[in-house]
């Protein structure tokens, strides 16, 4: 069975700064890997995803995320946040096989100061 | 496209009552699940449909959850009794189909509070 482990509960950060949202998978059969986003009192929204093909995927809002196989990785990066970038960052992933159901992290509440 | 739809947005009530929870998917999407999100737990899938079938529940709780889908455009959740633990925000999510490429569409959710 696939697992997700999201290594930051919470990360702040002041605007303008850069950011990485980290996010490590777990599976021995091919994934395709997600990122969605939770705005407060709102469900969750995708903001990329990476199915196959070049490994460095762009998103919504000025994001991107990059695979690396040999890690088992998908971080999420910003070169630079905005105030509005608060909210919560859920990383997901799917298996080959089967119906597809995704596995969730436990996310990851990005915090953006003035 | 109005995207997912729940109701109600909030629902407070007393332990023992029964709650229904109610979740209008997107025209056309085979998939329908229910999450339950919860500080200790995070994002937990309770149960989801394929065309109105229910395929796996194992994720719900207990007895006291039971979820019907009785045509393609409306779900319902059901707590009877609830329980203060049962406090959480409940998702409703529906995908077009079982492309691995097809993300989830999520409605605003029901944020429950059992007192």
């Amino acid at each position: 069975a696939q697992s997700v482990t999201q290594l930051d509960s919470q990360v702040p950060v002041f605007e303008e700064a850069p950011v990485e949202l980290r996010c490590n998978y777990s599976s021995s059969v091919s994934v395709y890997l997600f990122w969605y986003v939770q705005y407060p009192n709102q469900g969750l929204q995708l903001l990329l995803k990476y199915l196959s093909g070049s490994t460095l995927v762009k998103g919504i809002n000025g994001f991107e995320a990059e695979f690396n196989k040999s890690q088992t990785s998908f971080h999420l990066r910003k070169p630079s946040v905005h105030i509005s970038d608060t909210a919560e960052y859920f990383c997901a992933v799917t298996v080959s096989g089967g119906s597809y159901i995704p596995t969730f992290g436990r996310g990851t509440s990005l915090i953006v100061h003035p | 496209d109005a995207g997912v739809i729940q109701s109600p947005r909030h629902e407070v009530t007393e332990m023992g009552q029964e709650v229904t929870l109610r979740c209008k998917p997107i025209s056309g999407h085979d998939y329908l699940f229910w999450y339950r999100q919860t500080m200790m737990r995070g994002l937990e899938l309770l149960i989801y449909f394929n065309n109105n079938v229910p395929i796996d529940d194992s994720g719900m709780p207990e007895d006291r959850f039971s979820a019907k889908m009785p045509n393609a455009s409306f779900s319902t959740l059901k707590i009877q009794p609830s329980e203060p633990r049962d406090s959480a925000v409940y998702f409703c999510a529906s995908r077009p189909g079982a492309e691995y490429n097809s993300p989830l569409h999520f409605g605003n959710g029901t944020r429950l509070t059992v007192t």
